[in-house]
């Protein structure tokens, strides 16, 4: 079975221009998570969709970031505008339920 | 809210040895999970095993057991017969198992196997 799939892997852009990474979870979960990895705060949750419902977006970290996902096999986390601050690995991961949590590959996002 | 605290920034072992890598936990949950994830230098988290809090047997996933101890809130990662392979971050999170699923995480553990 495939696991989580993001796109792009690595994503190299200018200050104040648009970013969009993507995440198809694995078939069949309902959990779908999104969090970013820097070196100075370490592993961080932005936001979690239930069902395609946004839950809990208290991570997101201002009004820059926005998350959608318009189906149960695709979502995405958009950056409007880029800052060089928000350079860091972004982690999709899915998960039926309380179960265990498979993370994407991630997103390699550094904004110069 | 959830605290992850894992006090080991890097450990060094030799290969075929067994090395433990501490994770003490917070929680005001009465039912939770406990979770270990492996990241390679490639960058990928890599489920390695689960506990739960009712569980009364500590987990084990081939050479990797969970030594659970609740009443301390502990829950320490053993890695037996240790491989050039291991060598990574090991990240401790906890999730809660009620209707709040999100994982927190400690800070790692970095190991280094020595041949």
């Amino acid at each position: 079975d495939a696991g989580v799939i993001q796109s792009p892997r690595h994503e190299v852009t200018e200050m104040g221009q648009e970013v969009t990474l993507r995440c198809k979870p694995i078939s069949g979960h309902d959990y779908l998570f999104w969090y970013r990895q820097t070196m100075m705060r370490g592993l961080e949750l932005l936001i979690y969709f239930n069902n395609n419902v946004p839950i809990d977006d208290s991570g997101m970290p201002e009004d820059r970031f926005s998350a959608k996902m318009p189906n149960a096999s695709f979502s995405t986390l958009k950056i409007q505008p880029s800052e060089p601050r928000d350079s860091a690995v972004y982690f999709c991961a899915s998960s039926f339920g309380p179960d265990t949590q498979y993370f994407g590959p991630g997103t390699r996002l550094t904004v110069l | 809210a959830q605290k992850i605290t894992q006090t080991q920034p890097g450990m060094f072992v030799q290969e075929k040895e067994a090395v433990t890598l501490d994770c003490t936990y917070d929680t005001s949950d009465q039912s939770y999970g406990l979770f270990w994830y492996k990241q390679p230098s490639s960058g990928e988290m890599i489920f390695l095993i689960y506990q739960g809090s009712y569980d009364e047997q500590n987990a084990t996933e081939g050479r990797y057991s969970l030594n659970f101890q609740k009443a301390r809130k502990s829950a320490n990662l053993v890695i037996s017969a240790s491989q050039l392979g291991d060598s990574a971050m090991y990240f401790c999170a906890m999730s809660p198992r009620s209707n709040d699923y999100k994982l927190s995480f400690g800070a790692g553990t970095t190991v280094t196997v020595r041949a």
